[in-house]
């Protein structure tokens, strides 16, 4: 059974960093590419990040990439999100996905997700 | 910046069939963009509903079905049941490894 859980969520001040963790069990973790998705409270969802199954590729949405930096460990079959210089409006339930390619590697799409870690940024 | 765009809401009645659309501020969707979609309920993870257009996910009920009518992707619910009153979203692939969600319908079965 595929199991993905994040953890490493928190209230952080302005401008202070947080390193999210999600561990993956139930697949050949470094097979698959994994995604983050987060969701501001009472807002929709937004696509954040993805690292390829060797982590050799990243790729970053606009409003992220500069100040979050996904990575990851297959030794240890866990996905990072560091974040750095957090603000206000990255308060945000971070979910972790496993990708999966809908035509050889593009047409990403997430099939499995985790329940989600809860990032508050107040002062 | 292209948008992806959906209803902030629709309703259907039980049984009513209906379909929510995802569509682009500029140009149209095609299979191009392997259109995905997902169901939420509040305060819970998202579950894959359908990707590559119209590929149901496994144990998703036939009900559910994915297309693109005219230049947006689709998702038709047939036969609604109370337990459809969710949260849907879109995604679409833009290449370059980035994917972008839609905002979201809030739908309501009533």
């Amino acid at each position: 059974e595929v199991q993905l859980v994040e953890s490493g969520g928190g209230l952080v001040q302005p401008g202070g960093s947080l390193r999210l963790s999600c561990a993956a069990s139930g697949f050949t973790f470094s097979s698959d590419a994994m995604s983050w998705v987060r969701q501001a409270p009472g807002e929709g969802l937004e696509w954040v990040s993805v690292i390829s199954g060797s982590g050799a590729d990243t790729y970053y949405a606009d409003s992220v990439r500069g100040r979050f930096a996904v990575s990851r460990d297959n030794s240890k079959n866990t996905l990072y999100l560091q974040i750095n210089g957090l603000r206000a409006d990255d308060t945000a339930v971070y979910f972790c996905a496993r990708v999966r390619y809908s035509s050889g590697y593009s047409g990403d799409y997430f099939d499995y997700w985790g329940q989600g870690t809860l990032v508050t940024v107040s002062s | 910046q292209t948008v992806v765009t959906q209803e902030p809401s629709f309703s259907v009645s039980p049984g009513g069939t209906v379909t929510l659309t995802c569509g682009l501020t500029s140009g149209s969707v095609s299979t191009s963009f392997y259109p995905s979609w997902y169901q939420q309920t509040p305060g819970q993870a998202p579950h894959t509903l359908i990707y590559n257009t119209n590929i149901r996910s496994s144990g998703v009920p036939d009900r559910f079905s994915g297309s693109i009518l005219g230049n947006k992707a689709a998702l038709t619910i047939t036969g609604a049941q109370a337990d459809d009153e969710s949260d849907y979203y879109c995604v679409l692939y833009m290449g370059g490894g980035i994917s972008v969600f839609g905002g979201g319908t809030k739908l309501t079965v009533l």
